[in-house]
């Protein structure tokens, strides 16, 4: 059982270049979310879904896009990358928005020069 | 949404009790109290959560008070591979996903 899969793990940008994060989750989850995470600090939500076709902001979204085309897929944007955006990026799913457990990925480390 | 206090670190023997303090005092009524760990650069991982009543599963036991403006995770025996950050989190309902909105966390060092 694979869970919540992230692609690339690792990945060096330079500054103005766009890239995509793929997160893929197989538990057939309604709900998915994408974190950063800087150093020694706690996630923050950029975006996040509650279905297939539906994103919404989360605490923290300028300077990315996300898409839902699919239930199973959750794709985080960044267009024009910038060094500030160099962080630790965390994917999760859920079944339902209340009470179920949020299962998270290994996270995608990006750095951005 | 209720905000989360924890300590920014604690210590704990091996084999010894942690025990790690929470508060959320503007916690409403229908909202749970969620706990998180996040070992060294892994993704967070789920522990445990309750509304009001104090819950126990293998992990860990979670002691939430009457007024439910404080709560308590408890590691009954803690092991070098419970040193982490854990996260006290309380779960924003309604239409907004269920997100987890975290906070610093408490970073538990288990000492041989």
């Amino acid at each position: 059982n694979a869970g919540v899969t992230q692609t690339p793990k690792f990945r060096v940008l330079k500054t103005g270049q766009s890239m995509t994060l793929l997160c893929a989750q197989d538990m057939n989850h309604e709900y998915m979310y994408w974190y950063r995470q800087d150093p020694g600090m706690g996630l923050r939500l950029i975006h996040y879904s509650v279905g297939e076709g539906t994103t919404a902001k989360g605490e923290v979204p300028d300077g990315y896009n996300v898409s839902r085309l699919k239930k199973q897929n959750f794709l985080l944007g960044l267009e024009s990358a910038a060094p500030s955006q160099t962080s630790v990026y965390f994917c999760a799913s859920s079944m339902g928005f209340f009470v179920n457990t949020i299962y998270f990925g290994e996270g995608s480390w990006l750095t951005v020069v | 949404d209720a905000k989360t206090t924890q300590p920014t670190s604690m210590d704990c023997a091996e084999g010894r009790a942690a025990n790690l303090p929470c508060n959320h005092s503007t916690i409403s009524g229908n909202e749970y109290v969620y706990w998180y760990r996040q070992i060294h650069s892994q993704g967070p991982q789920y522990i445990i959560h309750g509304l009001k009543n104090n819950e126990t599963n293998e992990m860990a036991s979670l002691i939430i008070t009457e007024d439910r403006k404080s709560s308590t995770l408890i590691l009954p025996h803690a092991t070098l591979r419970d040193t982490a950050v854990y996260y006290c989190i309380v779960r924003v309902a309604g239409n907004q996903g269920g997100k987890l909105i975290f906070g610093q966390g408490t970073e538990l060092s288990v000492k041989p």
